[in-house]
């Protein structure tokens, strides 16, 4: 059974950080772009970054540049994302996501991140 | 970034009915199109990927297609747990961007 677990949410002041992890079991985490996509609340999802197989790309939303940094460790079949410079409307879900142009496409469950002060 | 236009936003149907949403793509994407269906509280469950290809225990009501820009998922017969809003996202080009979604009421 895939799964994908995320972790490190919670409640952070404006200008604070957080960092969420993600670990994939069931299926060849190497071989999947991994992706972080958030939903705030009332609002359709939206991508957040996405790295390479190999951790040699990386890509993120303008809104997230410069903030947040998107990192993996494949031994350990794990998903990272740094959260620096948070602002409220950062607050969502955050969930992580692993896409195959051939394998198909799993989701996490996801996690809160809320950012008030 | 690729603007996916979703349609319509809502629809009304009745147990048994064929539903039909469509994704336009602002530019070609292939079939780098994938499908999502969320219920309240919920995340986001990946129904179709690859435009086509039916996910791992999705039923097979469900199924995609593709033509040109335009995407289309259908439920064949509409069966009360398919009450949820549907998602569609483009995931050949960064920014990955996703439909502005359809609510699917029964």
């Amino acid at each position: 059974e895939v799964q994908l677990v995320e972790s490190g949410g919670g409640w952070v002041q404006p200008g604070g950080s957080l960092r969420l992890s993600c670990v994939g079991s069931g299926f060849t985490f190497s071989n999947y772009w991994m992706n972080w996509v958030r939903q705030a609340p009332g609002r359709g999802p939206e991508w957040v970054a996405n790295i390479k197989p190999d951790g040699n790309e990386k890509n993120y939303v303008d809104s997230v540049k410069g903030r947040f940094i998107i990192s993996r460790d494949n031994p350990k079949n794990s998903l990272y994302l740094q959260m620096n410079s948070l602002r409220a409307e950062d607050t969502a879900v955050y969930y992580c996501a692993a896409y195959s142009s051939t394998q198909g496409i799993y989701w996490g469950q996801g996690t809160l991140v809320t950012v008030s002060s | 970034d690729i603007q996916m236009t979703q349609s319509p936003s809502s629809l009304s149907a009745s147990v048994g009915d064929r539903v039909t949403i469509t994704c336009r793509a602002s530019q070609g994407i292939s079939n780098y199109l994938a499908w999502f269906q969320q219920k309240p509280g919920k995340a986001p469950k990946p129904l179709i990927s690859a435009a086509y290809s039916l996910q791992s225990g999705v039923p097979s009501r469900f199924s995609g297609s593709a033509s040109g820009t335009d995407f289309i998922l259908t439920i064949s017969s509409l069966q009360p747990e398919d009450s949820a809003t549907y998602y569609c996202q483009q995931y050949i080009y960064n920014p990955f961007t996703f439909g502005g979604g359809t609510k699917v009421e029964i």
